[in-house]
């Protein structure tokens, strides 16, 4: 059974510019969820992603935006970099419903913006 | 801010207990949880506890809920090194997310 594979690990964008982030969910599941930690904060829900439609969203603004493919592999695009989007993202994976270990988390992105 | 409450900093001697404490919000969480992060890695799952629970007991954890006011706790016996880490709580106000505190960091002296 694999886990959640996120790449890259780690990347540095110069604001304004635009980044795709990538996730493989783990074998079984379905439903891939994003998080923001920013340094020194708790994850932050941005969106979830079922059946390759946006299933829930964060208080986040439309700059950030995903997708789902039928892998049910996930992309985290975010357009007008700013230096505040500076963070960990993490990838989750499970199943619509999960039960109490039903989240399975990669390792994260470590997104720097100058 | 932060719908789920912790305090910042733990500091312990290594073989003694470790208690960290949370509060959450939302009555309608199914499970709590409690992860645990080491610096520069993701978040993996300790252990989780179901609403209608008081206690759960896994090894060297110890998980209590306090319905009534909202309160989670997670007791680490015999603290060892390699749980120096960020300890987050986190409750699930819906079935598509989680929302967690923003961590503990506990250190684990000699």
């Amino acid at each position: 059974e694999t886990g959640v594979t996120q790449s890259p690990t780690h990347l540095i964008k110069t604001r304004g510019q635009q980044v795709t982030l990538r996730c493989s969910s783990q074998s079984g599941h379905n439903t891939v969820s994003w998080y923001q930690q920013a340094l020194g904060q708790g994850p932050q829900f941005i969106f979830q992603y079922y059946r390759e439609e946006e299933n829930g969203r964060g208080n986040f603004p439309p700059r950030f935006s995903g997708l789902q493919f039928p892998n049910y592999s996930s992309e985290l695009n975010v357009n007008a970099l700013e230096l505040d989007d500076s963070a960990l993202y993490l990838c989750a994976s499970s199943l619509p419903v999960p039960q109490g270990n039903g989240y399975t988390f990669g390792s994260g992105t470590r997104l720097t913006v100058v | 801010g932060e719908d789920v409450e912790q305090s910042l900093f733990l500091s312990v001697r290594e073989g003694d207990s470790s208690v960290i404490n949370c509060t959450y919000t939302d009555s309608s969480s199914t499970y709590l949880y409690w992860y645990k992060q080491e610096p520069g890695a993701g978040l993996q799952l300790l252990t989780y506890i179901f609403s209608n629970m008081d206690m759960k007991q896994d090894q060297r954890l110890t998980v209590l809920l306090n319905k009534k006011d909202k309160h989670l706790s997670l007791r680490i016996a015999d603290t060892q090194t390699g749980d120096s880490a960020i300890y987050f709580c986190a409750e699930s106000p819906d079935d598509y997310k989680l929302s967690f505190g923003a961590g503990t960091t506990v250190t684990v002296r000699a």
